[in-house]
C-alpha cells in the first residue's frame, strides 16, 4: 500500500542555517512526488515536484529511489519560509493526491 | 482569475444535521476534487468529479456525495453529520489527467457541535 511518512510534525530552525524536512515513501512502481506548502493564512500551493528538478524559491528535493525518500532542503532558511509543509504522491491509478501529515517549520530570527 | 473560490468561509452545525459545501473551479479547469483536512493531519481525499460524474472516491462513507454543475463547479454534501466530520474541507481544480497542477481553495471550515 502507498504511504507518506512525515517524520517530524514539528521543526525549527535559526535564520541561515539549513533546514531539511524528511519525506519517505512506499508506492508500487516510479512514484512522481510532490512537495505542498501552505503559509500562515494563504491556501495550500504547489512549491515542487520532482520531475522538474527545478529549485523554488531556494529549496530542492531529491528523489532517492533506494532510501524511498524524497528529502526537502534548503541551505539557509529565511523567516519566510515559515509554514507547514506537505509531501505527496498520486493515489495509485488516479490522479488525485495522498498527502503526509505534514511539517511545520519555523525559523527563528 | 480569482483562482479556486469556495463558500461558505465557515460553517456551525450540529450532529444530525446535513451541509452543503460549494467550490468554483479555476477558469479553464474542468476537474473538482475535494479533500478533508482534520486538526493536525494532511488532506485526505474524498472524491473526484468530471464531466459531472463521480469519476474517483476515496475511503469516506455514503454519507459523504457531490455534485459537479455544467460550469464545472461543484458541491460537496455531507449528511448525518458526527463529530468527527469537523475538519477543514479543500476543494482542488486541476485540467483533467493532470495531477502537479492542482490548484487549491481557501478551504470551508466545519465545526460539528
Amino acid at each position: 500500500a502507498q504511504r507518506v511518512t512525515q517524520p517530524e510534525k514539528l521543526l525549527s530552525v535559526f535564520k541561515g542555517a539549513p533546514v531539511e524536512l524528511k519525506c519517505n515513501y512506499s508506492y508500487s512502481g516510479s512514484p512522481e512526488l510532490f512537495w505542498y506548502v501552505q503559509y500562515s493564512r494563504q491556501r495550500l500551493q504547489l512549491l515542487l515536484r520532482h520531475i522538474s528538478r527545478e529549485s523554488i524559491k531556494g529549496f530542492t528535493a531529491d528523489l532517492n529511489k533506494g532510501e524511498t525518500s524524497f528529502h526537502l532542503k534548503k541551505p539557509f532558511a529565511q523567516e519566510e519560509d515559515s509554514a507547514m509543509y506537505y509531501c505527496a504522491l498520486p493515489q495509485t491509478g488516479a490522479n488525485n493526491l495522498f498527502f503526509g501529515t505534514g511539517t511545520r517549520l519555523t525559523v527563528i530570527p | 482569475d480569482a483562482g479556486v473560490t469556495q463558500s461558505p468561509t465557515h460553517l456551525i452545525k450540529t450532529r444530525g444535521q446535513q451541509v452543503t459545501l460549494r467550490c468554483s473551479p479555476k477558469s479553464g479547469h474542468d476537474t473538482v476534487s475535494w479533500y478533508q483536512q482534520a486538526l493536525g493531519q494532511g488532506p485526505q481525499f474524498i472524491f473526484q468529479y468530471y464531466e459531472e460524474e463521480e469519476r474517483q472516491r476515496g475511503n469516506f462513507p455514503d454519507r459523504f456525495s457531490g455534485h459537479q454543475f455544467p460550469n464545472y463547479s461543484s458541491e460537496l454534501n455531507v449528511n448525518a453529520l458526527l463529530l468527527g466530520d469537523s475538519a477543514l474541507y479543500l476543494c482542488a481544480s486541476s485540467p483533467q489527467g493532470v495531477t502537479d497542477t492542482q490548484y487549491f481553495g481557501p478551504g470551508t471550515r466545519l465545526t460539528v457541535l
